[in-house]
């Protein structure tokens, strides 16, 4: 238990579906990230979350849609996706938005995307 | 542009030591992280370096040369469960993450 649950675990769908992607934590964090992991890529961040308040968009394309109702949840809402967007999407947390110090991240064990 | 380097797996047999290294170009230094992941797991924080020198942890030490630009991950009396890979990152200027690759390492009996 890592303490940042993402589900569904695995997930298949077609490029004309709509889905979403959950994370959570109770670590008592106020900052959460969205991240793209594809194999033998670093990690991409792409959204940032700091106290509810969206932060960071890293040129996301609109097909990919975050939500963070309060500080505990975050979500990943998809679209019209492309086979490209296959990879792991991980879902990490941090006490603040890393402004100083050590700004260590807590992760989920990831989203597995499968675009057909 | 910013730029993490860091070889793309390793081998390395039960028992032994390994030594995986990390380069970087970044926009300004604030801290460099090293981070592991198991296959299908999360990413878990090994260790945080922000002066240049070693830290030890256990069996696992991690090296900052902030003139170099340059970091390793020490790994001691190497165990089956240390297969996994191993994430460099490095916080900038901006507080942003740069992250490496990642480095595959397998072990071996």
């Amino acid at each position: 238990e890592t303490g940042v649950t993402q589900t569904p675990r695995h997930l298949v769908m077609g490029m004309t579906n709509k889905k979403s992607l959950k994370c959570e934590q109770h670590l008592g964090h106020n900052a959460m990230y969205w991240y793209k992991q594809s194999a033998k890529k670093p990690l991409e961040l792409m959204f940032v979350y700091n106290f509810k308040e969206q932060t960071e968009n890293n040129s996301v394309p609109s097909r990919f849609s975050p939500e963070c109702p309060n500080s505990s949840h975050l979500f990943l809402h998809l679209h019209t996706l492309q086979p490209e967007d296959s990879a792991l999407y991980l879902c990490a947390s941090s006490l603040d938005g890393g402004s100083s110090g050590a700004n260590v991240l807590t992760f989920g064990a990831g989203s597995r995307l499968t675009v057909l | 542009g910013q730029n993490i380097d860091q070889p793309t797996e390793m081998t390395a047999t039960e028992g032994a030591i390994v030594q995986i290294n990390c380069t970087y170009q970044t926009s300004g230094f604030n801290g460099l992280f090293w981070y592991q992941q198991h296959a299908g797991e999360a990413p878990t924080f090994l260790s945080y370096n922000v002066l240049d020198g070693l830290e030890e942890k256990g069996r696992f030490s991690s090296f900052l040369s902030r003139s170099k630009g340059y970091s390793y991950l020490l790994l001691k009396e190497l165990q089956m469960k240390d297969s996994a890979s191993y994430l460099c990152a490095v916080q900038d200027s901006n507080y942003q993450l740069i992250w490496g690759a990642g480095t595959k390492l397998i072990i071996k009996p």
